[in-house]
């Protein structure tokens, strides 16, 4: 089952704007973790926040926690065409047998408009 | 180095066939997981094995299983295949069982008649 969801399930933005997507979860973490996806292909790692941490920022990436609403969001700015993807977040936790387990979101579908 | 590698890289399947995916982790790392990906949803996890050991596995039946081989390469195995069975299936590796970071492969697409 997926651990939350996404916020909104697609954007269209303008080249140059900037995209915001948010995310929810359901339980506790041991970190947050976002991910872009190229036409139903593998999933590239952008960016990971861990638990006691507020906000992170990676080139035009900006993402921020909050664990007291269970809530994350990630900021693209100055988005290019290059960015249309679907993104997804995923929450690290614990499984059975000490596995490293993601649980993933259902996604946003962004598109950016040249 | 190259990443992570699957094969192959689309396969049509009737019910009640049988299919293996493999998967190549990248140079050096002990452990590979594995997810499937229904369309239009996000990824779940199905298996993760390190040191040729399962570590962890997801809400999938028993038809789903899996071995990691002496060079950590994976094969996941998917027995009476079914409809819903129709998915992206994707492998991905790490250093270590329990590291944060995963990297992904570009997926096996099965198609289920």
């Amino acid at each position: 089952s997926q651990q939350g969801e996404e916020d909104p399930q697609a954007l269209s933005i303008q080249e140059g704007e900037n995209a915001t997507m948010n995310c929810s979860y359901k339980t506790s973490i041991n970190n947050l973790q976002w991910y872009r996806q190229n036409s139903g292909r593998g999933l590239v790692h952008l960016i990971l926040i861990r638990s006691n941490e507020r906000e992170k920022h990676s080139g035009r990436l900006r993402v921020t926690l909050d664990t007291s609403k269970k809530s994350s969001s990630l900021l693209i700015t100055a988005s290019r065409a290059a960015d249309t993807a679907s993104y997804f977040c995923a929450t690290d936790g614990i499984s059975s047998g000490s596995a490293r387990q993601l649980t993933f979101g259902s996604g946003t579908q962004l598109t950016v408009l040249p | 180095d190259a990443g992570v590698t699957q094969s192959p890289t689309h396969l049509i399947k009737t019910r009640g066939q049988q299919v293996t995916l493999r998967c190549s982790p990248i140079s050096g790392h002990k452990s590979v997981s594995w997810y499937q990906q229904v369309l239009g949803q996000g990824p779940q996890f199905i298996f993760q094995y390190y040191e040729k050991e399962e570590r962890g596995r997801g809400n999938f039946p028993d038809r789903f299983s899996a071995r990691q081989f002496p060079n950590y390469s994976s094969e996941l195995n998917v027995n009476a295949l079914l409809l819903g069975d129709s998915a992206l299936y994707l492998c991905a590796s790490s250093l270590l069982a329990n590291q944060e970071t995963q990297y992904f492969g570009p997926g096996t697409r099965l198609l289920v008649l």
